[in-house]
């Protein structure tokens, strides 16, 4: 059963980067697309974006300009990048996998989750 | 942009009593509709796709329906361990967007 594991910093300050990586387990790394997804406290899920083995990206169009999501398949790893945070990027990032079935798509495995926090 | 909204925002039920949780989209997505449940602290995980087929291990005391605009899930005889947060997601495959719901949280 695949099995994703992320990290990177918690912790930033306004105009900072923000780095996470993703690493599959247990599994082929051909899967549709793996996707980068957030949820601030207390709110709902927003999707953040995407990425296939081919490393063709989708980008949620409200951060569409600070984004990059790129993947290293020699070590079945894709990574995020979100440029100039600001505190409403607070929030726990998770990476996921976008699976389907019967022509549905939905993501069907997690990360556990990385929290970060901006703050000055 | 597709909205999506859920009702209700809280739902308070008692031991085996059943859950009835509504989504509403703002136009028609025909069954590009997925639940999730997700727990405190917890990352979330797929209960219902295409609107009404279940996930890969997923008890079959959940149950999704619906089309276009109007979907629902159902819960049957509900536990403790149910108790979450429940949300739901549409898509768009061109331009790929997924967008959730708001969620609600069922309380036992």
């Amino acid at each position: 059963q695949i099995q994703l594991q992320q990290w990177g910093a918690g912790l930033l300050k306004p105009s900072e980067t923000l780095s996470l990586t993703c690493s599959v387990h247990g599994g082929s790394f051909s899967g549709l697309y793996w996707a980068w997804i957030r949820q601030p406290p207390g709110k709902t899920l927003e999707w953040v974006g995407e990425i296939n083995q081919n490393g063709n990206t989708n980008y949620n169009p409200s951060l569409k300009s600070r984004v990059a999501i790129f993947l290293d398949t020699s070590k079945t790893q894709f990574s995020l990048t979100l440029r100039s945070v600001n505190a409403t990027d607070t929030a726990t990032y998770y990476c996921a996998r976008l699976g389907r079935t019967y022509g549905k798509y939905y993501f069907d495995s997690w990360g556990q989750g990385t929290p970060v926090t901006v703050s000055s | 942009e597709i909205v999506m909204t859920q009702s209700p925002a809280t739902l308070s039920v008692s031991p085996g009593e059943r859950a009835t949780l509504s989504c509403r989209a703002s136009e028609s997505i025909s069954t590009n509709l997925v639940w999730y449940q997700q727990k405190p602290g917890q990352a979330p995980r797929v209960l219902i796709y295409g609107a009404s087929l279940r996930a890969s291990g997923i008890p079959d005391k959940f149950s999704g329906s619906g089309s276009g605009t109007d979907f629902t899930l159902t819960i049957s005889s509900l536990q403790s361990e149910d108790l979450a947060t429940y949300y739901c997601q549409q898509y768009t495959t061109w331009p790929p967007l997924y967008t959730f719901g708001p969620g609600t949280k069922v309380d036992i």
